[in-house]
């Protein structure tokens, strides 16, 4: 099992383009959360998608928005894209119950 | 509003020595908290979560609702614990949130 996978890895955009992150989640988990880490900081909730609905949301505008496929795998979409949205971003899974995410390795977003 | 706040950003202690991460939060209902590592150049994974009172390389994480703290332990450090740790919470909603983090460095 390859874990959780993203794609891509590195990725530049020029502000007010807008993007598309892939996750596929962890052989058996259900959930797909998404988070942005930008440097020094913990991860931010973005939101979390569980039967390909968006069941929570952080405090992240709406031109931050998700997807979730039947087979679980998962999309981030960020709109007009500010420079202040360079960061790291996280997906994580899991299935329901409380056990702690699997995480991916990311996708490292530059915004010029 | 949820949160999570870990006071140290950095903490070094010498191989052998006990080790305490510390971590605080507020949550006005019942959360689930959990501790991630981040070993250098690897991806964040789940060190251990409080539902499942486990120990996991030694560490243990007592939940104390009074002080509202999910501190880290380890009796005796070693030099593989060197790394990024996260505290985390999560509502039962499933909305998380996770700490700046502490870097802990064991020196030999």
């Amino acid at each position: 099992d390859a874990g959780v996978t993203q794609s891509p890895t590195h990725l530049i955009k020029t502000r007010g383009q807008q993007v598309t992150l892939r996750c596929s989640p962890k052989s058996g988990h259900d959930t797909v959360s998404w988070y942005q880490q930008a440097l020094g900081q913990g991860p931010q909730f973005i939101f979390q998608y569980y039967e390909e609905e968006e069941r929570q949301r952080g405090n992240f505008p709406d031109r931050f928005s998700g997807h979730q496929f039947p087979n679980y795998s998962s999309e981030l979409n960020v709109n007009a894209l500010l420079l202040g949205d360079s960061a790291l971003y996280l997906c994580a899974s899991s299935r329901q119950g409380w056990v702690g995410y699997t995480f991916g390795s990311g996708t490292r977003l530059t915004v010029v | 509003a949820q949160r999570v706040t870990q006071p140290e950003k950095l903490l070094s202690v010498f191989k052998g020595a006990p080790v305490e991460l510390k971590c605080n939060y507020s949550y006005s209902g019942s959360p689930e908290l959990f501790w991630y590592v981040q070993y250098s150049r690897q991806r964040l994974q789940l060190l251990l979560r409080h539902i499942s009172r486990e120990s996991i390389k030694g560490f243990t994480a007592d939940l104390n609702k009074g002080e509202t703290s999910f501190h880290l332990k380890k009796p005796f450090a070693q030099e593989e614990d060197s790394a990024m740790y996260y505290c985390a919470l999560e509502t039962n909603a499933g909305k998380s949130t996770f700490g700046d983090g502490t870097t802990l460095t064991v020196k030999p």
